[in-house]
């Protein structure tokens, strides 16, 4: 899997917007970019995928530059339910039934929600 | 409708033991893979399991087994434990051909 860049850490303030970055210059055409965040003592959680265009869901909203060597998770009103480490993932899609499609994770942006 | 869960939640062994963790997917789900995540680390992908088989491997050691039983719950074996495998270990399912994987809460071993 292609590797991702993402900042250490990030501050936000209660009920402002959030831009995550996530940079991912050797992405190939079969690349889906994935986001998942993991809260305290919890699993993680997936957030948002896509391949070209932006999208949105009711957690967050996922920006792809056009070139796709970069993404931006957006939070639109950061609570403090969203502190946590939000990961980055790019996953091949070439699969075949049956065959393994593991997540690689990085170290991921820990994300401080500020009251 | 429960998600994954684990089981048990913690758990101390002493160097040289072995252990099993017991995951039970998502109702539906058919597919399970297992992580191991360090202190301060992302997740690391050991194994995953579909169709009662093993799909793909990790760079793990064989010490790290596992199996997955018909009705898609699974087990993860470590044998001759090291402290070094002292960590949280999560159970990951998802339906075959669907992007998204659902985590449990993990199992925290410590090993003594």
């Amino acid at each position: 899997d292609a590797k991702t860049t993402q900042p250490n850490s990030m501050e936000s303030n209660e009920e402002e917007p959030v831009h995550l970055p996530c940079n991912h210059s050797t992405i190939s055409g079969t690349d889906y970019i994935h986001w998942y965040r993991q809260l305290p003592s919890q699993g993680p959680e997936y957030v948002i995928h896509g391949l070209t265009s932006n999208v949105n869901n009711r957690m967050a909203s996922l920006a792809i530059a056009e070139d796709r060597k970069s993404s931006t998770l957006i939070l639109h009103r950061a609570t403090l339910r969203d502190a946590a480490v939000y990961y980055c993932i790019l996953r091949d899609l070439t699969f075949s039934s049956g065959s393994a499609r593991q997540l690689t994770f990085g170290s991921g942006t820990q994300l401080t929600v500020l009251p | 409708d429960a998600g994954v869960t684990q089981s048990p939640t913690h758990l101390i062994k002493t160097r040289g033991q072995q252990v099993t963790l017991r995951c039970s997917p998502k109702s539906g789900h058919d597919t399970v893979s297992w992580y191991q995540q360090a202190l301060g680390q992302g997740p690391q992908f050991i194994f995953q399991y579909y169709e009662e088989e093993e799909r793909q491997r990790g760079n793990f050691p064989d010490r790290f087994s596992g199996h997955q039983f018909p009705n898609y719950s699974s087990e993860l074996n470590v044998n001759a434990l090291l402290l070094g495998d002292s960590a949280l270990y999560l159970c990951a399912s998802s339906l075959t051909g669907l992007e998204k994987l659902f985590f449990g809460s993990g199992t925290q071993l410590s090993v003594l």
